[in-house]
């Protein structure tokens, strides 16, 4: 079974700094996506970025932008020019075709802090 | 509508009684997910529906929990005899059809069961 695990409970970062969130995942598979969706206290999950396993170049979204590691099985994501409106839950997701549901598997999460 | 809808936003039951949670996905997603988030923990996939068939049920916790979409739109996810472990926020997603289409979420039931 495919595993999400993210090891950074809570991370804090200065305005305006970069600050990077780490996810790993265990599968077998070789055609998934990953995904970081964002939480903030209102509980509705937003996408702030996807990755296709089979594309080699790093997905890119504005200020946010991911390390994808295949062979390493690790999907960080990294927060560039850190605003106040970041600070949230951040959850790493897999997502497989063999499912046959595409369902998504979470992490744990990681509370983003981000100081004045 | 907008966005993906979710009625009660929150719900507390007595020990005991059963309850139900509505969620009104976007207009034409053929994809329907239910998870379960407890405090401080990711989301857990409960069941998935691709139009009004639910093709996978394996997340659900034990048999007092039952999911329908008998139409293919709106789904109902329901819980008889609530116990404390029940407690958590519900979450509701849609999508269209397809491994890479992006999956919208509501804002979730918080359900408490005292």
């Amino acid at each position: 079974a495919q595993t999400v695990t993210q090891s950074q409970p809570e991370m804090s970062v200065q305005e305006a700094e970069t600050v990077t969130l780490s996810c790993t995942y265990d599968t077998s598979e070789s055609d998934y996506y990953l995904f970081w969706y964002k939480q903030p206290p209102s509980r509705q999950m937003i996408l702030v970025i996807r990755q296709e396993a089979y594309k080699q170049q790093n997905a890119t979204e504005n200020r946010f932008s991911v390390n994808f590691q295949k062979a390493a099985k690790s999907f960080s994501l990294k927060i560039s020019d850190s605003q106040l409106g970041d600070a949230a839950m951040y959850f790493c997701a897999y997502r497989s075709p063999t499912s046959g549901t595409y369902k998504y598997i979470f992490g744990t999460g990681t509370r983003l802090k981000v100081l004045a | 509508g907008a966005g993906v809808s979710q009625s009660p936003r929150y719900k507390v039951a007595k020990r005991g009684q059963d309850v139900a949670l509505r969620c009104d996905p976007i207009s034409g997603h053929v994809s329907l997910f239910w998870y379960q988030q407890a405090l401080g923990q990711g989301p857990e996939f409960l069941t998935y529906f691709q139009n009004e068939a639910q093709l996978d049920k394996s997340g659900l916790p034990s048999d007092r929990f039952f999911a329908e979409r008998p139409e293919g739109s709106v789904s109902t996810l329901k819980i008889q005899r609530t116990q404390q472990e029940d407690s958590a926020v519900y979450l509701c997603a849609s999508s269209r059809a397809g491994m890479n289409t992006e999956a919208f979420f509501g804002q979730g039931t918080r359900l408490t069961v005292v």
